[in-house]
C-alpha cells in the first residue's frame, strides 16, 4: 500500500525566508514520490519527482526535496519564498501504473 | 510542445442535463486520466484510459463514462448531472509506465445548478 501524510494543512512564512511542506510516507518497495503544486483556480503543476538515484532531488521554481530513507520523509524545500509560491503542494506517492492518491495537500501561504 | 489541453475552461448546466468535457494530451502520451476536485479537497481519481479502453476506475457511479480516441485524447461524459458534481475536473496524461511524470492540464469547472 502507498500513501503519504502532509501533517500540516497551512504553512505561513515570510518572504525571503527558507520554506519547508512536510511529507512523510509509507510505502512498499521502492517509493515513487511526486509533488505538485496548485495556485489559486488552476490546474496542477508538476514540481518533481523522486525515482531512485540521488536523494537531493531539484525541480522546477527553485524548489527541491530530500528522500530520507531512515525517515521516511520527503520533504519540499526552497531556501528563499517568493509571494507568489503561495498555493496548494501535495505530496503524492505513485507506484507501477496505479492512479494517483491525493490527500488534502497543504496550504503555503507566503506574507510580504 | 503544447501540454495538456482541456476544454471547456468553463460551463454552468443544469441538474439532470449532461456534460462532455475534453482533453488533449501532451503530445506522445498514450495515458490519459481524470479527476474531479471538489473544493476544498485533493483531486479524485475517475478513470484511466489506455490504448482506447478503461484500464481502472476509481469509486465513481457509471453517469461517469470516458472515451479514448486513436489519436490518444479523451472525453468524460457525465449524465444525470447533480449538485454535487460541481468541481474541476482535471485531465493528466503520461506513458504508461512506471515513475512516468504524470502532467495535468488546467482543468474544466463544471457547476451544476
Amino acid at each position: 500500500a502507498q500513501s503519504v501524510a502532509q501533517p500540516e494543512d497551512q504553512v505561513n512564512v515570510a518572504e525571503g525566508n527558507p520554506l519547508t511542506v512536510k511529507c512523510t510516507y509509507s510505502v512498499s518497495g521502492n517509493p515513487y514520490l511526486f509533488w505538485y503544486v496548485q495556485y489559486p483556480n488552476r490546474g496542477l503543476q508538476f514540481l518533481l519527482k523522486y525515482i531512485t538515484g540521488d536523494n537531493l532531488v531539484k525541480g522546477s521554481y527553485g524548489f527541491e526535496a530530500e528522500f530520507n530513507k531512515s525517515q521516511t520523509s520527503f520533504h519540499l524545500k526552497k531556501p528563499s519564498a517568493l509571494v507568489s509560491d503561495s498555493a496548494l503542494y501535495f505530496c503524492v506517492p505513485h507506484s507501477g501504473n496505479t492512479p494517483l492518491v491525493f490527500g488534502k495537500g497543504t496550504r503555503l501561504s507566503v506574507i510580504a | 510542445d503544447a501540454g495538456v489541453t482541456q476544454s471547456p475552461t468553463h460551463l454552468i448546466k443544469t441538474r439532470g442535463q449532461q456534460v462532455t468535457l475534453r482533453c488533449s494530451p501532451k503530445s506522445g502520451h498514450d495515458t490519459v486520466s481524470w479527476y474531479q476536485q471538489a473544493l476544498g479537497q485533493g483531486p479524485q481519481f475517475i478513470f484511466q484510459y489506455y490504448e482506447e479502453e478503461e484500464r481502472q476506475r476509481g469509486n465513481f457511479p457509471d453517469r461517469f463514462s470516458g472515451h479514448q480516441f486513436p489519436n490518444y485524447s479523451s472525453e468524460l461524459n457525465v449524465n444525470a448531472l447533480l449538485l454535487g458534481d460541481s468541481a474541476l475536473y482535471l485531465c493528466a496524461s503520461s506513458f504508461l509506465s512506471s515513475g512516468n511524470t504524470i502532467y495535468f492540464g488546467e482543468g474544466s469547472w463544471l457547476t451544476v445548478v
